[in-house]
């Protein structure tokens, strides 16, 4: 079964740092492009961040020079660094895998979400 | 980076056809091919629909459709039933190498 599970999420104070995980079964984190989307409390999906298979990246204006991207091959799992975290991120994350098969920007897989709250 | 702008709500009685627009810009939905629409239940992950437009997923109903005018793509439910109430969310690669999702359009069956 193909799967995908975040974790690292919690109670975090504005200025602080935080690393989300994604651990991915069923399907190989360096042979799919992987992506971040988040959710604030009541809100719409607002897309973060993307880690193509090559290994080039790409954020969001709100969390660009912020957030990183990453992945270990080894352990299957990409991660979300946040750092100088603002109450603005407070959100639920989910990972999601863009199937290449669908042109790479289409999100068939998606995990739970890990939610992130972002206050003093 | 603007979201995509959708209607915040439609709705429509069960058997009936409902029409989500998605509109964009020439740097995003009107210059690729890769518009995607997602369904997300209340509590629940996004679930992909449509890709490329209008093409769907295997084991995605047929009842839902897809379309794209220059800057302005659309979602078309038909025969819409009780399961079709949920959150509908558009998203666009644009020139800039990134993503952006729409505003999201509450579906309500009378």
């Amino acid at each position: 079964e193909v799967q995908l599970i975040e974790s690292g999420g919690g109670f975090i104070q504005p200025g602080r740092s935080l690393t989300l995980s994604c651990a991915a079964s069923g399907l190989r984190v360096n042979s799919n492009y992987m992506t971040w989307v988040r959710q604030a409390p009541g809100k719409g999906l607002e897309w973060v961040s993307i880690l193509y298979s090559e290994g080039s990246t790409y954020y969001a204006d709100s969390v660009r020079g912020r957030f990183t991207v990453s992945r270990d091959s080894s352990k299957n799992t990409i991660y979300l660094g946040m750092s100088s975290l603002k109450v603005a991120d407070t959100a639920i994350y989910y990972c999601a895998r863009g199937s290449i098969e669908m042109g790479g920007t289409a999100f068939d897989i998606w995990g739970q979400g890990t939610a992130v709250t972002v206050s003093s | 980076q603007s979201a995509l702008a959708q209607p915040a709500s439609v709705s429509g009685s069960p058997g009936q056809s409902v029409t989500i627009s998605c509109t964009g810009t020439g740097s995003d939905v009107g210059r690729y091919k890769f518009v995607s629409w997602y369904q997300q239940h209340p509590g629940k992950a996004p679930k992909l629909i449509l890709y490329d437009v209008s093409n769907r997923p295997s084991g995605v109903s047929n009842r839902f459709s897809g379309a794209k005018s220059v800057n302005t793509a659309s979602l078309v439910i038909s025969g819409l039933q009780p399961e079709d109430e949920a959150d509908y969310y558009c998203s666009s690669y644009t020139t800039t190498s990134t993503l952006l999702f729409g505003t999201g359009t509450r579906v309500i069956v009378l």
